[in-house]
């Protein structure tokens, strides 16, 4: 059980360029999210999907897309990448009740 | 919506000391409650959490936490801090009802002098 997997672990990207940030879980749970971690700022939602076939926006969507693919993956695109989206990137599934959720290792990015 | 505020940003302790991390919550309703660590270069691990029921909770590492809706907080504590304890320490409240999307605090940064 390999729980939440994300690649790349690492990337630097020269700005404007793009590329997607894969996250897979093998838990069977409905719900996935994306986050961002910056100093000082804890985590902030940037989309999220409740079950397969839908997203939403969270708190700073600006600049991201995603794509739930099936149950098991959600990617998240970065179109045109800028150095405020310079961050760590976490991928996250939940559990139904309790709610309880799983936490991938992160993808660090820095975009220059 | 419901809003977390974890007060201090870094705490200093020497090893074998006693740890109290605070936590402040806004949420309407009765909420859900989770402490999480997160060591340098790592995801998010999952210390404890609180749903229901007996407002001492019990986690993993030695940590507890009681939820106190009196005061809308959810300290984390460990009696005596070992120096692996060192890391970054997040609260997050989940409503209980509606959409699940939890929101975080910003962090307290925990450093342990041995």
């Amino acid at each position: 059980n390999a729980g939440v997997t994300q690649t790349p672990k690492f990337q630097v990207l020269k700005t404007g360029q793009s590329m997607t940030l894969q996250c897979a879980q093998d838990m069977n749970h409905n719900s996935m999210y994306w986050y961002r971690q910056d100093p000082g700022m804890g985590l902030r939602l940037i989309y999220y999907s409740a079950s397969e076939g839908t997203t939403d926006k969270g708190e700073v969507p600006n600049g991201y897309n995603v794509s739930r693919l099936n149950k098991r993956e959600f990617s998240l695109r970065l179109e045109s990448a800028a150095p405020s989206q310079t961050s760590v990137y976490f991928c996250a599934s939940l559990r139904g009740r309790p709610y309880e959720q799983y936490f991938g290792p992160g993808t660090r990015l820095t975009v220059t | 919506a419901q809003s977390v505020t974890q007060p201090d940003i870094h705490i200093t302790v020497s090893e074998g000391a006693s740890l109290e991390l605070r936590c402040n919550y806004s949420y309407g309703a009765t909420p859900y409650l989770f402490w999480y660590v997160q060591s340098p270069g790592q995801g998010l691990q999952l210390l404890l959490k609180y749903f229901s029921g007996d407002t001492l909770v019990q986690g993993i590492k030695g940590f507890e936490a009681e939820f106190k809706r009196s005061q809308s907080s959810f300290n984390l504590r460990k009696p005596s801090v070992h120096w692996s304890d060192a890391a970054e320490y997040f609260c997050a409240v989940g409503a209980s009802q509606g959409s699940y999307i939890p929101t975080f605090g910003r962090g307290t940064s925990l450093i342990v002098h041995p």
